[in-house]
């Protein structure tokens, strides 16, 4: 079956430290894309960063860095340095399937993330 | 270069009457997905569409449930009969064609069915 799970329903950082939000994921497909997005509190979906199947290194974005383990299945986020705004609720999500004939995204339950001052 | 563009951003309906929500992608963009959030839940895909063309529509309710991008205008997701458990957030998505990634999502329609 395809999947994502995220574990964690919320949590909890000190505002200027890192914070890891956890995602694994299940396919049977070799190709596939793994993203994460961010839904503030105004209900909007940002979405932050991207990895491919088969890029061998980690996607980073400015503060989000996303560490892929394939053998795993797992593909955290890490954000670095965090700040107030970064409150919100995350998604990780999959494209099983990337390059078929529909790429719709199948999104995990979310961690609801509160940094604080 | 607007982004895409939902609305209503909130919609209020009683039991049993209709409710239309729009979306109309980024310029440029020629596919749509539509996309649903319950309360307390993850994003669930509903459709695909392209210019006049359902690609997708395997996360649809098979009752009530409607979706069309016509070739002018705003890709349109019609509810019939609006039930209470239809209340959600209603996102769209668009992309200018297929295989792409980092898809830029609209505000979402908050649907509640009172």
């Amino acid at each position: 079956a395809q999947k994502i799970t995220q574990t964690q329903p919320g949590m909890f950082v000190q505002e200027k430290e890192a914070v890891t939000l956890d995602c694994t994921y299940d396919t049977s497909d070799q190709s596939y894309g793994l993203f994460w997005y961010k839904q503030p509190s105004s209900g909007e979906m940002i979405f932050l960063i991207y990895q491919g199947s088969y890029d061998e290194q980690n996607a980073t974005e400015g503060r989000y860095s996303l560490n892929f383990q394939k053998a795993r299945k797992s593909a955290n986020l890490v954000i670095s340095a965090s700040q107030l705004g970064d409150s919100a609720m995350y998604f990780c999500a999959m494209i099983p399937n990337y390059g078929g004939a529909t790429n719709k995204l199948i999104f995990g339950t979310g961690t609801l993330l509160a940094v604080q001052p | 270069n607007a982004g895409v563009m939902q609305n209503p951003r909130h919609l209020v309906r009683r039991r049993g009457q209709e409710a239309r929500l729009r979306c109309s992608p980024m310029k440029g963009h020629s596919h749509v997905y539509w996309y649903r959030q319950l309360p307390e839940e993850g994003l669930k895909f509903m459709v695909y569409l392209q210019k006049e063309n359902i690609i997708d529509e395997s996360g649809m309710p098979k009752e009530r449930f409607s979706a069309e991008f016509p070739k002018e205008g705003p890709s349109i997701l019609r509810i019939q009969q609006v039930v209470r458990g239809d209340s959600a957030a209603y996102f769209c998505a668009s992309s200018p064609v297929t295989n792409y990634y980092g898809y830029t999502f609209g505000s979402g329609t908050r649907l509640t069915v009172v």
